[in-house]
């Protein structure tokens, strides 16, 4: 069974600052994927970014990019210039190959923006 | 109008009733999925299925049941709610492998 971590429950920054929220997994597969999903305060659960395990290239979109260390099994979230609309829960979330269970979710990191 | 339809949005019942949530998409996604979401605790997997004839047990299966009428229809029962079963509950659907799961609005469901 895969398990997800997120060590931060809570964390809070200025607007414009960057912010990392660590993600660690343990899996004994090597084919997945691992996922960032937002869920602002409208409860919708929305797609931040996607890893494939077997690229060695870290995903990227627009202001989020991610730390994918294989070895390590972590797999962090960096948020630039971030903005008032970021302020969401953000979910860790791993996929065996083939998405056959699923996906196994961490449990949280409440980000808050300050004005 | 969204990929993903989940009906209720919002639900409150009493403890014993039988209730069905229900969950429709227009993405043509041959895989559906029902998550439950409490505080603190992330989302867990119930069911999910790959196709009409596929369900599958998640996580946390017991106290629940499912329907797949349809490709485009994947229904959550629970046969005889209990307050511990007070949640969100979400459906989603992806495509083959790897693919991002797309997921409804959620459904929230309070058992008095």
């Amino acid at each position: 069974a895969q398990t997800v971590t997120q060590s931060q429950p809570e964390m809070s920054v200025q607007e414009a600052e960057t912010v990392t929220l660590s993600c660690t997994y343990d899996t004994s597969e090597n084919n997945y994927y691992l996922f960032w999903y937002k869920q602002p305060p409208s409860r919708q659960m929305i797609l931040v970014i996607r890893q494939e395990a077997y690229k060695q290239q870290n995903a990227t979109e627009n202001r989020f990019s991610v730390n994918f260390q294989k070895a390590a099994k972590s797999f962090s979230l960096k948020i630039s210039d971030s903005q008032l609309g970021d302020t969401a829960m953000y979910f860790c979330a791993f996929m065996v190959g083939g998405g056959a269970d699923g996906l196994t979710f961490g449990k949280g990191t409440h980000l808050i923006i300050q004005p | 109008d969204a990929d993903v339809t989940q009906t209720p949005r919002n639900r409150i019942t009493k403890t014993g009733k039988r209730i069905m949530l229900e969950c429709s998409q227009t993405k043509g996604h041959d895989r559906m999925y029902w998550y439950r979401q409490d505080p603190g605790l992330g989302l867990r997997l119930i069911y999910y299925s790959f196709d009409v004839k596929d369900i599958n047990k998640g996580e946390i299966s017991d106290g629940y049941s499912v329907s797949r009428q349809a490709q485009a229809k994947f229904s959550l029962s629970l046969e005889s709610a209990i307050p511990n079963q007070t949640a969100l509950y979400f459906c989603a659907t992806s495509d083959y492998l790897g693919t991002p799961q797309h997921f409804g609005d959620g459904t929230r469901l309070s058992i008095l």
